[in-house]
């Protein structure tokens, strides 16, 4: 069974990068594209974007010019980066695992809160 | 970007109810669309994907179908545990963006 876990500070400084990571478990890293999503206290689900084992990126138009990510297949782990945070990057973020085919996101990790805030 | 319009934005049922939610995509997407349930506090879980197909392990009750631009989602005859809110998400076009909810309540 593929788990995926989060991890991370919860709490950074206005003007600061986000930086997580998702450590993959029960299976291999590679033929996937690996996902960020996140989530604004009591609101909807913002799809922030992928990464293959291969290198091929995808990222939201709307956060593009901030966003990093990067994939370790040695650790089995997948990261995200995002600078110049402000509070409207306060969410639950959530890293997946998306199929190839149809581009459904299968697995999800259980989330992690980052609160943007001096 | 492709714009998910869901509804209703909410619904109250009882168990045992039959619901259906529609999801309507501002574009063609073919049959790119994928449906997740959340549990407050937990993270989504895949239903159906590719419009109709459902997910390994998920109940028989839940069925989709749909393709262009209209899609929908039922549940035949709700169970205690299916209260939770629905979301679609298209995967046709980049970013892959996801329907506002829909919140399904007890009634």
């Amino acid at each position: 069974q593929v788990q995926l876990q989060e991890s991370g500070p919860g709490l950074i400084n206005p003007s600061e990068t986000l930086s997580l990571t998702c450590t993959v478990s029960g299976g291999s890293i590679s033929s996937y594209f690996w996902t960020w999503i996140r989530q604004p206290p009591g609101k909807g689900l913002e799809w922030i974007g992928y990464m293959h084992s291969s290198g091929t990126t995808n990222f939201n138009p709307s956060l593009e010019s901030r966003v990093t990510m990067s994939v370790d297949t040695s650790k089995n782990q997948f990261s995200l980066r995002l600078s110049s945070v402000t509070a409207s990057d306060t969410a639950v973020y959530y890293c997946a695992r998306t199929t190839v085919t149809t581009a459904d996101t299968d697995y999800w990790g259980q989330g992690t809160l980052v609160t943007v805030s001096s | 970007d492709i714009q998910m319009t869901q509804s209703p934005s909410s619904l109250s049922a009882s168990v045992g109810d039959r619901v259906t939610i529609t999801c309507r995509a501002s574009q063609t997407i073919n049959s790119y669309l994928n449906w997740y349930q959340q549990i407050p506090g937990k993270a989504p879980k895949l239903l159906i994907y590719a419009a109709s197909t459902l997910q390994s392990g998920v109940p028989s009750r839940f069925s989709g179908s749909g393709s262009g631009t209209d899609f929908t989602l039922t549940i035949s005859s709700l169970q205690p545990e299916d209260f939770a809110t629905y979301y679609c998400q298209q995967s046709s076009s980049i970013p892959f963006t996801f329907g506002q909810g829909t919140k399904l309540e007890i009634k």
